[in-house]
């Protein structure tokens, strides 16, 4: 099965700073990719996606990027927010397959 | 609101025990994930069903069993519980059984076992 690892585990920047967290995956047939963020108490929420199709996704102040060939993908916040203070998670899903595969979560802290 | 529900919110219950968390999708969606969340763990996958028959199989205990009913209504269960079994268990539903569409969670169910 596909296995998706992500970095880093926990992250604190400041107020108005970027955040990157990165995932890598394992199986070339995975095709679409989205990241969740899990707000305290809440379930995860679906805050942006990309296909294999697509290197780069942007919506407003978040942004994905996919290198296919090195198999690995990113999540950019750039003017971070404290409200974007969360637990942010990436997965992947193969083609052909039912199931999501989660990396283990990064919870990130944005200092005021 | 994602229009998935979940319950109960909280349940506390001793080892040894058995216990039923319910979810009701989405309007309109006929696929159900389950999840467990253990602490600093990411999410597990569990089990899924379409339209009422199971579809995939992640890393389920024999002592956990699902089920998706006609109203498209599904249930985890729990048996014989032990302390390890603590965890949150999140619902996810969505339209498709394809290699797209967006996974909608619930809000989960807190299991402690005592």
């Amino acid at each position: 099965g596909e296995n998706v690892e992500q970095h880093p585990s926990t992250l604190s920047v400041q107020e108005g700073d970027s955040a990157v967290i990165k995932c890598t995956y394992s199986d070339s047939a995975s095709n679409y990719f989205p990241w969740y963020k899990q707000e305290l108490g809440k379930g995860p929420q679906l805050i942006i996606d990309i296909r294999s199709n697509v290197g780069e996704k942007k919506d407003q102040r978040i942004a994905v990027t996919l290198n296919k060939t090195a198999k690995h993908f990113s999540l950019h916040i750039t003017e971070t927010q404290p409200e974007d203070s969360a637990v942010y998670f990436c997965a992947a899903r193969l083609l052909t397959g039912n199931q999501f595969y989660f990396g283990t979560g990064t919870s990130l802290t944005v200092i005021p | 609101d994602s229009g998935v529900t979940q319950t109960p919110k909280h349940l506390i219950t001793a080892t040894g025990q058995r216990v039923t968390l319910r979810c009701s999708p989405r309007s309109g969606d006929l696929s159900v994930y389950w999840y467990q969340q253990s602490l600093d763990q990411g999410l597990q996958f569990l089990i899924q069903y379409y339209n009422g028959e199971e579809r995939a199989k992640g890393n389920i205990l024999e002592r956990f069993s699902a089920q998706q009913f006609p109203d498209l209504h599904s249930e985890l269960n729990l048996s014989s519980l032990e302390l390890g079994d603590s965890a949150l268990y999140f619902c996810a539903s969505s339209v498709t059984i394809g290699p797209t569409g967006e996974l909608f969670f619930g809000e989960g169910s807190r299991l402690t076992v005592l």
